[in-house]
């Protein structure tokens, strides 16, 4: 058990839907981190929050994606106009501010028709 | 994005032979981790490294910190069935890091056969 946990587990929708993943970390881990790994690559980092601010974000991150941490605990990720490009699985990790280590939950699996 | 060189891709060895793999990046990293991804799962962290030249073990596994700080190794040895999955190293630097932002290698393929 890593601590996290992502719902849903698996989601399959049709081009130009809109979906939300949810993340629940352990709540003694201030950091929460989203990634996305597509097929046969490692984890490409998405953004990340400190308790509830938002303080990076990679330009994989287009403006069809958002992502919130309003109390600082659970996140989400919206995907808005889903693309068959956005297939992939979206990976939430958590942290210590002053750990380098990170701990992923299972991931959401998306698959865009 | 950038992610980090691992060799080999992929490894088909036998049960209770020892493996070698190896994690390279044209940066400075800070800090090493190495992960054990399973299909359909997040990555595990099996070890974390922080200064060049430290070599850390957890049980059958041993990493070390390259001395160059631009590399990795991880090995394991005596593999049994359950090694199987995909190795991932991961490294945090310090000038593109961010807030611990870890990049990623490409991944090894390890296949045990009995």
């Amino acid at each position: 058990d890593t601590g996290v946990s992502q719902d849903p587990r698996h989601k399959i929708t049709k081009r130009g839907q809109n979906v939300t993943f949810r993340c629940d970390p352990i709540s003694e881990h201030n950091r929460l981190y989203w990634y996305r790994q597509t097929l046969g690559q490692g984890p490409e980092f998405l953004t990340y929050f400190q308790n509830e601010a938002q303080l990076e974000k990679s330009r994989l991150l287009s403006d069809r994606f958002s992502a919130e941490r309003p109390k600082g605990s659970f996140s989400t990720l919206e995907i808005q106009r889903t693309e068959q490009g956005d297939s992939a699985m979206y990976l939430c990790a958590r942290s210590f501010i002053e750990s380098d280590e990170q701990f992923f939950g299972p991931g959401t699996r998306l698959t865009v028709l | 994005g950038q992610q980090l060189n691992q060799s080999p891709q992929s490894m088909f060895i036998q049960e209770g032979e020892d493996v070698s793999m190896n994690c390279t990046s044209s940066s400075i990293f800070n800090t090493w981790l190495w992960y054990k991804q399973d299909p359909g799962e997040g990555p595990v962290l099996l070890i974390a490294l922080y200064k060049a030249g430290e070599l850390t073990s957890n049980g059958r596994l041993t990493a070390q910190f390259g001395i160059t700080r631009k590399d990795s190794f991880l090995n394991i040895s005596a593999s049994i069935p359950s090694d199987v999955g995909i190795y991932f190293c991961a490294g945090r630097n310090i000038i593109t890091g961010g807030g611990n932002k870890l990049t990623f290698g490409t991944g090894t393929q390890l296949k045990v056969e009995l």
